[in-house]
């Protein structure tokens, strides 16, 4: 039972363009929602994270939208860099316990 | 400030052999979680230790199991290979009280069942 699911698979833009990855979850239990982004042969990096009081987060070029009503959170990126080519991952936790589940991730390639 | 470090890198065996995968946290983080991430897809949470003790874990046999030292580094173990078992193991580090949610993961380990 895949209980995060992220969309699309795969995205190409353009530099400078804005990158925007889905996510959809079922576990209402859920209270805590980070962004990994993971480069080749690397571990995931936190990238940014939300939780469910509030709608929206921003950290530099990267922002969270969260629509608790809809189950759905998605991950922005503006002004998208050729270094911001990688795999970005939405996952979930409970608040009692921090086991994360994660979706099946989004390649980005960003064209200079 | 040291992050999440594992040990080894790569590793290659074959089919019904054992192996041993090891994690540092990162300092100041007392608890420890391993997941698995098959090519192209998401990690899956194996466990998690907290206090030396297996506090959670995830839909995986027993044939995974690990272990949590007094110093806080943990060390994952997979007995009976299977060539499903080919994946790159993470390990992640966090803190029981505080920010307790943010996981910080190390590089992982790649390994490779023949």
């Amino acid at each position: 039972q895949q209980q995060v699911k992220q969309s699309p698979q795969s995205l190409i833009v353009q530099k400078g363009g804005i990158s925007i990855i889905n996510c959809a979850y079922e576990n209402t239990a859920f209270d805590y929602f980070p962004w990994y982004q993971q480069f080749p042969g690397k571990g995931p990096a936190l990238l940014i994270a939300i939780r469910p009081d509030v709608s929206e987060k921003k950290e530099g070029r990267f922002t969270i939208s969260f629509n608790k009503s809809a189950k759905q959170f998605s991950l922005h990126i503006m002004d998208s860099q050729p270094g911001d080519s990688a795999t970005y991952f939405c996952a979930a936790s409970k608040a009692a316990g921090n086991k994360l589940t994660f979706g099946g991730g989004t390649r980005v390639l960003v064209k200079p | 400030d040291a992050g999440v470090t594992q040990s080894p890198t790569h590793l290659i065996k074959t089919r019904g052999q054992q192996v041993t995968l090891r994690c540092s946290p990162k300092s100041g983080h007392d608890t420890v979680s391993w997941y698995q991430q098959a090519l192209g897809q998401g990690p899956q949470f194996i466990f998690q230790y907290y206090e030396e003790e297996e506090r959670q874990r995830g839909n995986f046999p027993d044939r995974f199991s690990g272990h949590q030292f007094p110093n806080y580094s943990s060390e994952l173990n997979v007995n009976a290979l299977l060539l499903g078992d080919s994946a790159l193991y993470l390990c992640a580090s966090s803190l029981e009280w505080g920010d307790q949610e943010t996981q910080y993961f190390g590089p992982g380990t790649r390994l490779l069942v023949l």
